[in-house]
């Protein structure tokens, strides 16, 4: 079966734009989760979709969102970019509460 | 809040050796345990899941890591050692409460030959 899958690989953005980052889950997964992996602050987790609700945040600020479509993909937008939002940006989903979370390659992002 | 502590950023072995990682939890009540695995410009790869079914649970690569709810540990091993083996290592756990996967900081695991 297919992973997870994100696009891009990588982005290089400068400071104060704005960027969309995607996820599509492995079949079936109804949960996405989006984390956050700057260098030395290890997994942050950002957002929790299910159904196409946000079901949690992580302590991120507004800027900061997302959305689930339909058919379970989700996208990652973050606004007024700053430099400390240069990292590895890692998509999961997973079937149910009692599953683990099965990862994307993540997409890297760059902030010059 | 839940919280997961790894001992050591860093661990070196020799090839062939035995690895020992570990990994603490703080929960009241024990939550579902992951190990996860990553290599360099890489996602996370599962290793095992604990999920209250067996308390030594084996996983790919020749991984297995025993739940031990006394000392609310987790520690992942393996019996030898292999130059694959290096990468880094997460633990990582969930709680209804929570409601979310939390990790640990990490263990950069080098093996030397």
């Amino acid at each position: 079966e297919a992973g997870v899958t994100q696009s891009p690989t990588h982005l290089i953005k400068t400071r104060g734009q704005q960027v969309t980052l995607r996820c599509s889950p492995i079949s079936g997964h109804t949960s996405v989760y989006w984390y956050q992996q700057a260098l030395g602050l290890g997994l942050q987790f950002l957002l929790w979709y299910d159904e196409g609700e946000e079901r949690n945040r992580g302590n991120f600020p507004p800027r900061f969102s997302g959305r689930q479509f339909p058919n379970y993909s989700s996208e990652l937008n973050v606004n007024a970019l700053e430099l400390e939002d240069s990292a590895l940006y890692l998509c999961a989903s997973r079937l149910d509460r009692s599953q683990p979370q099965h990862f994307g390659d993540g997409t890297r992002l760059s902030i010059l | 809040a839940q919280s997961v502590t790894q001992l050591g950023s860093h661990v070196s072995v020799s090839e062939g050796a035995l690895v020992l990682l570990r990994c603490n939890y703080s929960s009241s009540v024990p939550p579902y345990l992951f190990w996860y695995v990553q290599y360099p410009n890489q996602g996370l790869q599962l290793l095992l899941k604990y999920t209250s079914a067996a308390t030594l649970v084996k996983g790919i690569n020749g991984f297995e890591a025993e739940f031990k709810k006394s000392e609310t540990s987790f520690h992942l091993t393996k019996p030898s050692a292999h130059m694959s083996d290096a990468a880094e290592y997460f633990c990582a756990a969930f709680s209804g409460s929570a409601r979310q996967l939390t990790f640990g900081s990490g263990t950069q695991l080098t093996v030397l030959p």
